[in-house]
Parts: C-alpha cells; sequence; structure tokens
C-alpha cells in the first residue's frame, strides 16, 4: 500500500534554515501537504502542493515537490524557537476521497 | 470562525467503561474523518464519513469500536468496554467534499487505566 517515510529528528539554530524531507510511494498523488503539531495541541495544516507545481512558496515556507523521485521537502527560513514542534508530511492520494496517509512525524527542535 | 471542535479534550477512565467521543465540525463541510494518534501506530485513520454516511470503517480496530454522524454537525466515536491499549489521542477533522483539505480539531486525549 501507499507509504510515507519522513526522519525523525532535526536540529537547527535559532535563525539558520530548516528543511525537513520526506518520500511517498503513490506515483499518482494529487495533493501532498504538510501539517504541524506543537506539543499537546491538533494538527494545523500549514501548506499544500498540488502535483503538477514543482514549489510552492508561502512566507517563511517554501514547499519543493520532485514528482520523479517522488521527494517532498519543506524549507523554513530563519527558523524560530516557536517553530518547534512536529512536522508531517501527508499524501492525499488521488482524490475519491481525502484518505490521508501520514508520515511518522520529524520533530523539529530550534536551539539558540 | 469557529475549527472543528472536539470534547473531550482530555479523559481519564477505568478498563470497562464506556467512552463516548463528541466532534462537532466545520459548517458546511461534508465528509468527516476519525483518526487516532499513538506513538507506536503514528496517525491512522479509522473511519471516514461523506454526507453523513460511513465510507471507509476500515481502520476502526474492533468490534468494540463504533462510529455514529446523525446529522451534518455531529459524530461520535463510542469505545466499549474500554481497554488500556485504546490510550491514544482521537482526532475528528473534516473536509469540504472530497479532493479537498482537510481540517483537524485539537484532539481528545485517553488515557484508560
Amino acid at each position: 500500500g501507499e507509504d510515507v517515510e519522513q526522519s525523525l529528528f532535526l536540529s537547527v539554530r535559532e535563525g539558520d534554515s530548516s528543511v525537513i524531507n520526506c518520500t511517498y510511494t503513490d506515483s499518482s498523488s494529487t495533493y501532498l501537504y504538510w501539517y504541524k503539531q506543537e506539543p499537546g495541541a491538533g494538527l494545523q495544516l500549514l501548506t499544500y502542493i498540488f502535483s503538477n507545481m514543482d514549489m510552492k512558496q508561502d512566507q517563511r515556507l517554501t514547499v519543493l515537490l520532485n514528482k520523479k523521485d517522488k521527494h517532498l521537502s519543506l524549507r523554513i527560513a530563519d527558523t524560530q524557537t516557536g517553530d518547534s514542534a512536529i512536522y508531517f508530511c501527508a499524501d492525499g492520494g488521488t482524490g475519491g476521497y481525502n484518505k490521508l496517509i501520514f508520515g511518522a512525524g520529524t520533530r523539529l527542535a530550534v536551539h539558540p | 470562525d469557529a475549527g472543528v471542535i472536539q470534547s473531550p479534550r482530555h479523559e481519564v477512565t477505568e478498563m470497562g467503561q464506556e467512552v463516548t467521543l463528541r466532534c462537532k465540525p466545520i459548517s458546511g463541510h461534508n465528509s468527516l474523518f476519525w483518526y487516532r494518534q499513538t506513538m507506536m501506530r503514528g496517525l491512522e485513520l479509522l473511519i471516514y464519513f461523506n454526507n453523513n454516511v460511513p465510507i471507509d470503517d476500515s481502520g476502526m480496530p474492533e468490534d468494540r469500536f463504533s462510529a455514529k454522524m446523525p446529522n451534518a454537525s455531529f459524530s461520535t466515536l463510542k469505545i466499549q468496554p474500554s481497554e488500556p491499549r485504546d490510550s491514544a489521542v482521537y482526532f475528528c477533522a473534516s473536509s469540504l467534499g472530497t479532493g479537498n483539505t482537510i481540517y483537524f480539531g485539537e484532539g481528545s486525549w485517553l488515557t484508560v487505566v
């Protein structure tokens, strides 16, 4: 079945850029998503990218999609301590219905 | 706009008790999802409703779990009887039809002792 994989941990210094990577297996995926989960909170939609796009930028966030390699990345510019959270990559599939397949999440730690 | 609203936010119950989790989707959304999050298994889809009708319940763990959506603005997830291994965060989410972004509630944090 479909699978989404992410590295589990990332540590960066405040002010640096963070890059969180994700790979997925479903080559027919239409939408790919990034969600953020802060401690004790729910999942907050950060951004998404449609499969016919290579890049999407939204303020400090840049999403890159390499459809050939089925690789998705989330870059956070000027990372702040408030960005410390778990970031989930999710494969939205081909529609029909939104059965999101989530990765295990990448825990981002931002240190001074 | 109010997001997806879940209750209770936290519940601690004894093994064998019935647990009922509640969800109010975003107004106008016609797709509703129940997810479970655990350390071991991550995020798992339990059940999906479209226009109040269960479409896919293949993720429901066993007969102890049941979900209903009596109308467009309310859904419940019930566990009877509860077991310690049911301890998890249960998320409700909704979207405006298929192929659209899914928005999550804050979750119900369940501990079964």
